[in-house]
């Protein structure tokens, strides 16, 4: 079956240094993948999506590539800022159909200090 | 356009107490999921409705968790006799043809003592 594996958290960075969160995933498809953020008591919205290989999604200076050849896509920010302390997760959904299901990885809690 | 609407926001209730969550998806939207958010479990997805039949309920822990969607527009999780074990923030999102993801609702959290 579809399953997304994140980097364990929780990460913390001080202000203005350059994050990565990796994530990995296995599907039988060809997904489309996504990364989603959850601010403290908010609920998950999306930040970042690619549908193809070799896409890049970006939103607020994150930026994650769709790499087919490695089952990866990594979220990287040049310069994180206080206000990005949140949980980040990467899903996916499998081809085709009428299911819009995602499957998410378990999430990574990032903490920025200024 | 307003988001996914959830009701209520947060839920203090005793064990045994019948508890119902309601969603309200964003208008246009045929698809409809419900789920859990504990710091052990991580997100959980219990319960899925495509044109308000449900399609995958494979995640729903046990027989005290029911699921409806009558309409288009409502749907509700009712947990009947709740537990401690049951609390957690309960999410409904929302998605429809032409979109990839999904649109989460703010949540409900849920005490159960």
């Amino acid at each position: 079956g579809d399953s997304v594996t994140q980097m364990e958290g929780p990460v913390t960075l001080s202000e203005e240094a350059f994050l990565t969160i990796n994530c990995t995933y296995t599907a039988t498809g060809y997904p489309s993948l996504f990364w989603y953020v959850q601010y403290p008591g908010e609920g998950l919205q999306l930040l970042l999506k690619a549908t193809k290989a070799d896409d890049k999604g970006s939103n607020k200076g994150f930026e994650a590539t769709y790499r087919k050849e490695t089952t990866s896509f990594h979220l990287e920010k040049g310069s994180v800022q206080v206000s990005d302390s949140a949980v980040y997760f990467c899903a996916l959904r499998d081809s085709g159909g009428s299911n819009y299901k995602l499957t998410f990885g378990k999430g990574t809690l990032l903490t920025v200090n200024p | 356009d307003a988001g996914v609407i959830q009701s209520p926001r947060h839920e203090v209730t005793e064990m045994g107490q019948e508890v119902t969550l309601r969603c309200k998806p964003i208008s246009g939207h045929n698809s409809l999921f419900w789920y859990r958010q504990t710091m052990m479990r991580g997100l959980e997805l219990l319960i899925y409705f495509n044109n308000n039949v449900p399609i995958d309920d494979s995640g729903m822990p046990e027989d005290r968790f029911s699921a409806k969607m009558p309409n288009a527009s409502f749907s509700t999780l009712k947990i009947q006799p709740s537990e401690p074990r049951d609390s957690a923030v309960y999410f409904c999102a929302s998605t429809s043809i032409g979109y990839n993801e999904q649109f989460f609702g703010p949540g409900t959290r849920l005490t159960v003592l």
